[in-house]
């Protein structure tokens, strides 16, 4: 069974420095999200791709965080300049079009010391 | 800005005992209403995607209903084990961008099964 896998699984990095995080979707869905979760909240939309084309982001997204999906198959999501505020665990989601369901990865956890 | 809410936040419930939760909602403009379980460590899993007035959906000892109307959704958990002890998340997906925008949660419940 190939599911949504993301890597790392944890990430401890110090502030200031950037981080990478990779998502490998379902390999039949076109579809790819990114969320954040913090602690004592749920998990937050940050951006989406259909194939290729990241088509929306949220606000949450500053001009630090970058995300790529370039032949329409896995994901990077990087963050530059790391701050304490970063530290969350970040959910990778996949599906098909016209698919409501949203499959999830494992999550990366990125502590921000 | 569109709140989903769920209630309560914790939970503790004896093995053997019934318990449900709810996710309450402000509007009935969404395409879907999804539950998920999350397990420490593990990939959110989904249980059931609900998008009608009225559906009730089952998998196990485990089932949903929905009411559009009232802006609600209930949980519903028979018999708990303990390997249901879990985080639930209730997500919608609102109908604000053709459909395919990403999921709102609310901030889950925590489910604790006491043996």
């Amino acid at each position: 069974d190939t599911g949504v896998s993301q890597d790392p699984r944890h990430k401890i990095t110090k502030r200031g420095q950037n981080v990478t995080f990779r998502c490998d979707p379902i390999s039949e869905h076109n579809r790819l999200y990114w969320y954040r979760q913090t602690l004592g909240q749920g998990p937050e939309f940050l951006t989406y791709f259909q194939n290729e084309a990241q088509l929306e982001k949220s606000r949450l997204l500053s001009d630090r965080f970058s995300a790529e999906r370039p032949k329409g198959s896995f994901s990077t999501l990087e963050i530059q300049r790391t701050e304490q505020g970063d530290s969350a665990m970040y959910l990778c989601a996949s599906s098909s079009h016209g698919g409501f369901e949203q499959f999830f990865g494992p999550g990366t956890r990125l502590t921000v010391l | 800005i569109l709140n989903v809410e769920q209630s309560p936040q914790s939970l503790h419930v004896q093995e053997g005992d019934s318990t449900n939760f709810t996710c309450s909602f402000p509007s009935s403009n969404f395409y879907a209403l999804h539950w998920y379980r999350w397990e420490t460590a593990k990939s959110p899993e989904a249980l059931f995607v609900m998008t009608l007035n009225g559906d009730e959906k089952k998998k196990g000892r485990i089932s949903a209903t929905l009411n559009t109307k009232e802006g609600y959704s209930y949980l519903y958990i028979k018999g708990s084990q303990p390997e249901d002890s879990a985080t639930y998340l209730c997500a919608l997906l609102f109908m604000s961008g053709g459909g395919a925008d990403g999921l709102t949660f609310g901030k889950g419940t925590h489910l604790i099964i006491q043996p």
